[in-house]
């Protein structure tokens, strides 16, 4: 069964700062999603990645992917207060099927 | 284009009630995928269709849940004898192809209460 953990799952950080958030995998996965949810609100893609070394930006985020440790990353630079909200990795493999299956998901505050 | 809808956004039922939730996709998209998220937590997966045949159902949690999508585009999710642990964000996505290792693309759910 293919299980995906994030840590940490609550994250209050100050505007202007630094932080990663890290996503680990049990199984081989053929894709890594980063997705962001607000509060009542559905999830909004951020990132995709493919590969092995794979990594993307935008804005303040930045993402990567190393297949071989099973581990994604989301950093953040120098926060702001928009990007406060909940962040989800998920991971599909042909093991699982076509679902997605989620991590907990990572509750930022950014404080002013 | 439009995105992924849902209805009703929100619905109360009392334990027993039987209720059906509606998922219209992104037209044209082959997949549709429903999940259930509980409050704090991350969605989890309830069942796949590729057009109208439902390929995966090993998700639903008990067989008060069923799911159609009879003409391959709008689907429904039924919940029979509502208990309160239905109550979740039931999230509805659709992706452009079939198979696995596509993008799928969220509605805004509807948050079912069970009272």
């Amino acid at each position: 069964e293919l299980k995906v953990e994030q840590n940490p799952l609550f994250l209050s950080m100050q505007e202007g700062k630094n932080y990663t958030i890290y996503c680990n995998y049990s199984t081989t996965s053929d894709r890594l999603y980063w997705y962001r949810q607000d509060p009542g609100k559905s999830l909004e893609s951020l990132f995709v990645l493919l590969s092995n070394g794979a990594v993307k930006q935008e804005g303040r985020l930045m993402a990567s992917l190393d297949t071989k440790a099973r581990l994604s990353t989301l950093h953040i630079t120098a926060a702001v207060h928009d990007l406060s909200a909940t962040y989800f990795c998920a991971v599909d493999s042909e093991t699982s099927g076509s679902r997605l299956t989620f991590g907990e998901g990572t509750q930022l505050t950014v404080n002013p | 284009g439009a995105g992924v809808s849902q209805s009703p956004r929100y619905k109360v039922a009392k334990r027993g009630q039987d209720v059906a939730l509606r998922c219209d996709p992104i037209s044209g998209h082959v997949s549709l995928f429903w999940y259930q998220q509980a409050l704090g937590q991350g969605p989890e997966f309830l069942t796949y269709f590729q057009n109208e045949a439902q390929l995966d159902k090993s998700g639903l949690p008990s067989d008060r849940f069923f799911a159609e999508r009879p003409e391959g585009s709008v689907s429904t999710l039924k919940i029979q004898r509502t208990q309160q642990e239905d109550s979740a964000v039931y999230l509805c996505a659709s992706s452009p192809l079939g198979g696995h290792s596509y993008e799928q693309y969220f509605g805004p759910g509807t948050r079912l209460t069970v009272t």
